[in-house]
């Protein structure tokens, strides 16, 4: 149990363009999915905290008309890099959290991430 | 502001012996801890977690330890097998007005490579 996918796994495209990326829990029902996103030998970056049926919470640093974040069921959240830039090419992992039961804290399951190359 | 330090960045061991991964953080407020293993292209697995009420947690060969006054936690992995060679992340939360809030922050990854 517990899966996450994410699709496309790899996408290339042309500077300007938009990309959307699906993140989707399989076997569960996710009240709050994380997006992620991760350059060579570094750290996973949170973005964004996407929760079902409101707006997407971003970190600070992150221009949300950039990355458009839209969570509209409980195993679907979606990221669209818009006019992207080849800037934006990172290996993005979303991340999926189980409703809450009784307060306990359930941990995040991740995608197996998406590598966005922009030429 | 890097709140979770993995001030390792690689660790080189042989197979049937002791990997010690060390975390340290700043943030007190961080009241949960994860140890996440990742393969290169993938997203990361987790592995084992602790609770700040809690200074140990054992699960097979992994076990974790958190040093609450010292800000540290640790991943033992014993035996360790040349499987286990990949990138481990620890990741620390906060629970914000008494939920669950969950937001994660992670480490910078230690590299581990464990030898026949």
């Amino acid at each position: 149990g517990a899966v996450v996918s994410q699709h496309p796994s790899w996408v290339i495209c042309k500077s300007g363009t938009s990309v959307k990326i699906e993140c989707r829990s399989l076997d569960f029902q996710a009240t709050t999915m994380f997006w992620y996103r991760q350059f060579p030998k570094q750290s996973l970056m949170l973005m964004a905290t996407s929760n079902e049926g409101s707006k997407a919470t971003y970190e600070q640093g992150v221009e949300k008309d950039k990355f458009l974040i839209n969570h509209a069921s409980l195993t679907l959240s979606t990221l669209t890099v818009t006019s992207a830039h080849p800037e934006d090419s990172s290996f993005y992992i979303c991340s999926a959290r189980e409703r809450l039961r009784g307060g306990a804290y359930n941990e995040q399951f991740f995608g197996p991430g998406t590598r966005l190359t922009v030429l | 502001d890097q709140q979770v330090k993995q001030n390792s960045p690689s660790l080189s061991v042989q197979e049937g012996r002791i990997s010690i991964l060390n975390c340290d953080y700043t943030n007190s407020m961080f009241d949960y801890f994860l140890w996440y293993k990742k393969y290169p292209a993938e997203g990361p697995t987790f592995l084992i977690s602790i609770s700040s009420i809690k200074d140990k947690n054992e699960d097979g060969r992994f076990t974790v330890f958190l040093n609450k006054s010292a800000k540290h936690l640790s991943l033992h992995i014993v035996p360790s097998q040349p499987g286990d060679s990949a990138v481990y992340f620890c990741a620390a939360s906060a629970r914000a007005g008494g939920t669950s809030y969950g937001k994660l922050t992670f480490g910078q990854g230690t590299i581990l490579t464990v030898h026949p």
